[in-house]
């Protein structure tokens, strides 16, 4: 299995526009998370799903963060419009149960 | 919201030398704790879940003990190697929210060679 996939890598945008986040959960894995790392706060749980369908957003900072999991192997993390507070590492990871996650690779995004 | 404190903050250690650091968490409605590896510019990596009062597991040179009642894990590892270097996280999780990890904000190994 390629594990997590997560792109772009990399995102560098300008303040106020959208950007898109994107996730490949290991196939199989019926829980998938977005996380945000920062310097200030280390590596926090936004948004879960299980079976597609959103569990707990109690960690999504504003309404200008949208998750949304169309089918058991994507999902996508959107911030509309964007801040340069929003710059950080977002992680996807998955996991099959209530054990083990599986992280992706992240992908560093920039507002500037 | 859990509060998960993590000790020592960052540590040097020569290669050879044995270590151990600690991460404490509330121990009400206690579930699992979780140890993650995470090497700077790769994502975190499990090795271990715990969930047992007085349990103990051991990937290689490194092993972890658990204190449910009073809310403490030690992660150990013998014979540091450079290849040791990273961030350890732990992860606690409550009864009711399995799935929700709350990370600590680790420690940061650095093994010297």
């Amino acid at each position: 299995d390629a594990g997590v996939i997560q792109s772009p890598r990399h995102e560098v945008t300008e303040m106020g526009q959208e950007v898109t986040l994107r996730c490949k959960p290991i196939s199989g894995h019926d829980y998938l998370f977005w996380y945000r790392q920062t310097m200030m706060r280390g590596l926090e749980l936004l948004i879960y799903f299980n079976n597609n369908v959103p569990i707990d957003d109690s960690g999504m900072p504003e309404d200008r963060f949208s998750a949304k999991m169309p089918n058991a192997s994507f999902s996508t993390l959107k911030i509309q419009p964007s801040e340069p507070r929003d710059s950080a590492v977002y992680f996807c990871a998955s996991s099959p149960g209530w054990e083990t996650q599986y992280f992706g690779p992240g992908t560093r995004l920039l507002v500037l | 919201i859990l509060n998960v404190e993590q000790s020592p903050q960052s540590l040097h250690v020569q290669e050879g030398d044995s270590t151990n650091f600690t991460c404490s968490f509330p121990s009400s409605n206690f579930y699992a704790l979780h140890w993650y590896r995470w090497e700077t510019a790769k994502s975190p990596e499990a090795l271990f879940v715990m969930t047992l009062n007085g349990d103990e597991k051991k990937k290689g040179r490194i092993s972890a003990t658990l204190n449910t009642k009073e809310g403490y894990s030690y992660l150990y590892i013998k014979g540091s190697q450079p290849e040791d270097s990273a961030t350890y996280l732990c992860a606690p999780t409550i009864s009711g929210s399995a799935r929700q990890l709350t990370f600590g904000s680790g420690t940061q190994l650095t093994v010297l060679p």
